[in-house]
């Protein structure tokens, strides 16, 4: 199946500042996933990115706050913006790997202070 | 929308016990997958059913999909220390977007006593 590289794997940030999550996969994918898992919780789908068009926002995600970048089949980034301590969040990228289950990357441990 | 509710939310056993969590979708699924986040880790994907009554095991591990296919469950058996960590279920559907999605439950987070 699929490996992903995210990173960073955690940062400790400014509130009002931004960062951006990379998510480089080994092969080429259609369609990668961004989640987010706010301590303790499940997983929350945050958007789709294809490859060639611009990402797809769930409820409650908007793309000024959570712009996100799929240049290619095997690469994208997700940045959060502006952010707040209401932000501080795990960050995870997936894709479809083969049998149909995820693959997740690392994830990105975010603190917003 | 589609949604997945697992229970118990915890779960604290005795090392050698054995820990049962159930998941139910609030539609028909078609396939049903599973999910472990040890601590401080990120999800890994453990199986996926996809028929009505389907019984899959992995060594101590039992998954079952019900013959609706709206529930599900997953039984260990005779638990070790190594079992400890959170596990999901998720179910397939299309979001209010949209797209394809994997709606994930809540969890249900196993604590092995030594």
């Amino acid at each position: 199946s699929a490996v992903i590289s995210q990173k960073p794997s955690r940062d400790i940030c400014q509130r009002g500042t931004s960062l951006t999550i990379q998510c480089q996969v080994d092969s080429q994918v259609t369609m990668m996933f961004w989640y987010r898992q706010q301590p303790g919780q499940s997983l929350t789908l945050i958007a789709t990115a294809n490859q060639g068009s611009e990402a797809t926002y769930e409820s409650g995600f908007v793309i000024d706050k959570f712009p996100i970048s799929r240049p290619n089949l095997t690469f994208s980034t997700l940045t959060v913006s502006n952010m707040s301590p209401e932000d501080s969040s795990i960050y995870l990228c997936s894709v479809v790997g083969q049998g149909g289950g995820y693959t997740f990357g690392s994830g990105t441990r975010l603190t917003v202070v | 929308g589609q949604q997945v509710m697992q229970i118990p939310q915890y779960q604290h056993v005795q090392e050698g016990e054995d820990f049962t969590t159930y998941c139910n979708s609030s539609t028909t699924l078609s396939n049903i997958q599973w999910y472990k986040q040890r601590p401080g880790g990120h999800p890994v994907f453990l199986i996926q059913l996809v028929k009505s009554g389907e019984v899959k095991k992995q060594k101590r591990l039992t998954f079952q999909f019900g013959e609706a296919k709206k529930n599900s469950s997953l039984h260990i058996t005779a638990t070790q220390t190594t079992d400890v960590g959170t596990y999901f279920c998720a179910g397939p559907g299309y979001s209010g977007a949209g797209s394809y999605q994997l709606t994930f439950g809540k969890g249900t987070k196993l604590s092995v006593i030594p």
